[in-house]
């Protein structure tokens, strides 16, 4: 099993509304990521998290705030967002950081109004 | 220089056509390589690991070229639904991170 599950697929939110974007994985990797990737654009890191720690942080503004419950769930909390921030968000995991491939969920499809 | 280099095509080709990309990148220590193929608004989907000279899946063949920093996915006999952008993956210079090069579209035609 390679699943990695997000929700939701898609949210519309205002520039004042609170959300939280949701990753789960059960294959044991202790790895996680968030990505955003624009429209034809390649993914670009957001953070890292390994064994529940936040590892990386590619100078996100905070409006963006990662958490990392367990191994098996991360969650990315949106506060204050901007219109540019609409995007499509990956989470990825992996076994071991950045030593393995990484698996990819559906992303959910951001639209900030 | 970027860390992982991508030509963005697009490449148009027609069915059954054999098709290569190629993916420089600078970090001389990297022993790990990705490609992902990615279809138009889904989340990318790993094609093959590299992690020595090459790898192969039938029609889809990795090979890495240490000496001059690059690898390349060759795709033969190449199908309709073959149609996708196709992005290159390697540690970056730290040695720990995912960093995608810009990708190359393909598009095979009837």
């Amino acid at each position: 099993d390679t699943e990695v599950t997000q929700t939701p697929k898609h949210l519309v939110m205002g520039m004042t509304n609170k959300k939280s974007l949701k990753c789960e994985q059960h294959m044991g990797h202790r790895a996680m990521y968030w990505y955003k990737q624009k429209a034809k654009k390649p993914p670009e890191l957001m953070f890292v998290y390994s064994y529940e720690k936040l590892s990386i942080n590619e100078s996100v503004p905070s409006r963006f705030s990662p958490e990392c419950p367990n191994s098996s769930l991360l969650n990315l909390h949106l506060h204050a967002l901007q219109p540019e921030d609409s995007a499509l968000y990956l989470c990825a995991s992996s076994q071991v950081f950045g030593r393995t491939e990484a698996f990819f969920g559906q992303g959910t499809r951001l639209t900030v109004v | 220089r970027k860390e992982v280099e991508q030509d963005p095509g697009p490449f148009n080709v027609p069915e059954g056509a054999t098709v290569a990309f190629n993916c420089t990148y600078s970090n001389s220590a990297s022993q790990s390589f990705f490609w992902y193929r990615q279809d138009c608004r889904k989340e990318p989907k790993l094609l093959m690991s590299v992690y020595s000279s090459g790898n192969e899946d039938g029609r889809f063949t990795a090979q890495l070229n240490r000496a001059s920093q690059y690898i390349s996915l060759l795709i033969r006999d190449s199908k309709l639904s073959d149609s996708a952008t196709y992005l290159c993956v390697v540690p970056d210079n730290a040695g720990n991170m995912l960093t995608f090069g810009g990708g190359t579209r393909l598009m095979v035609k009837p």
